[in-house]
């Protein structure tokens, strides 16, 4: 059974670069579409956007000029990148499997702060 | 602001049957397939419902979808006390090209 596993620093000051990676165990990185979903503590969720492992990738608009999503399938993770960040990016971050987000990892809180 | 409207809350006792709304736009709903996540409470989401009506492996039947025009429902049968969760629908917009969620529902088994 696939499973996912959010890792990174779980601190982050502000303007700073939040780095994420989801390493995908139980089966290949290959073939899928993997997405990011955030959210903020006592919030609902927010799409942050997903990658094919060609690396194709679409983002949410309102984060766009901001995220980068990267895959390695030597490795069988992808990542997530968060460029000049705000408290406003404190958050649980999950990644899953799928546009249709059909695995979830556990998730990861991230707080940014100085 | 959610793009797909759903009610805060919800609540039913024990056996009872419960239904979640979630209203979209032609663009969203109107268009696209309707999917359902649960998520208890501490806890990552868990699909419940794909393509409006379709159940994982693993979900039970007491769980069931529905979708008409741009609105979606989801309905939970015999409820028991471990239903008690935040449910989100979700769907793709083909106007903002991107995956768009609904605010959730908070459903409290009395």
């Amino acid at each position: 059974q696939m499973q996912l596993q959010e890792s990174g620093p779980g601190l982050v000051e502000p303007s700073e670069t939040l780095s994420l990676t989801c390493t995908v165990s139980g089966g290949s990185i290959n073939g899928y579409f993997w997405s990011w979903v955030r959210q903020p503590p006592g919030k609902g969720l927010e799409w942050i956007g997903y990658i094919h492992d060609s690396g194709s990738t679409n983002y949410n608009s309102s984060l766009k000029s901001r995220v980068t999503i990267s895959v390695d399938t030597s490795k069988n993770q992808f990542s997530l990148n968060l460029k000049s960040v705000t408290t406003a990016d404190t958050a649980v971050y999950y990644c899953a499997r799928e546009i249709q987000l059909r695995v979830w990892g556990q998730g990861m809180l991230v707080i940014v702060s100085s | 602001q959610s793009v797909l409207t759903q009610p805060p809350s919800a609540s039913a006792t024990p056996g009872q049957r419960v239904t979640i709304s979630c209203s979209g736009s032609s663009s969203s709903i109107g268009n696209n397939h309707v999917y359902w996540y649960q998520q208890l409470p501490g806890t990552a989401p868990k699909l419940v419902i794909y393509r409006n009506n379709q159940r994982p492996s693993g979900v039970p039947d007491r769980f069931s979808g529905s979708k008409s025009g741009t609105s979606a429902s989801l309905a939970i049968s015999g409820l028991r006390s471990e239903d008690e969760a935040d449910y989100y629908c979700a769907s793709w917009d083909d106007s903002l090209s991107g995956w768009v969620f609904g605010g959730g529902t908070k459903l409290t088994v009395l």
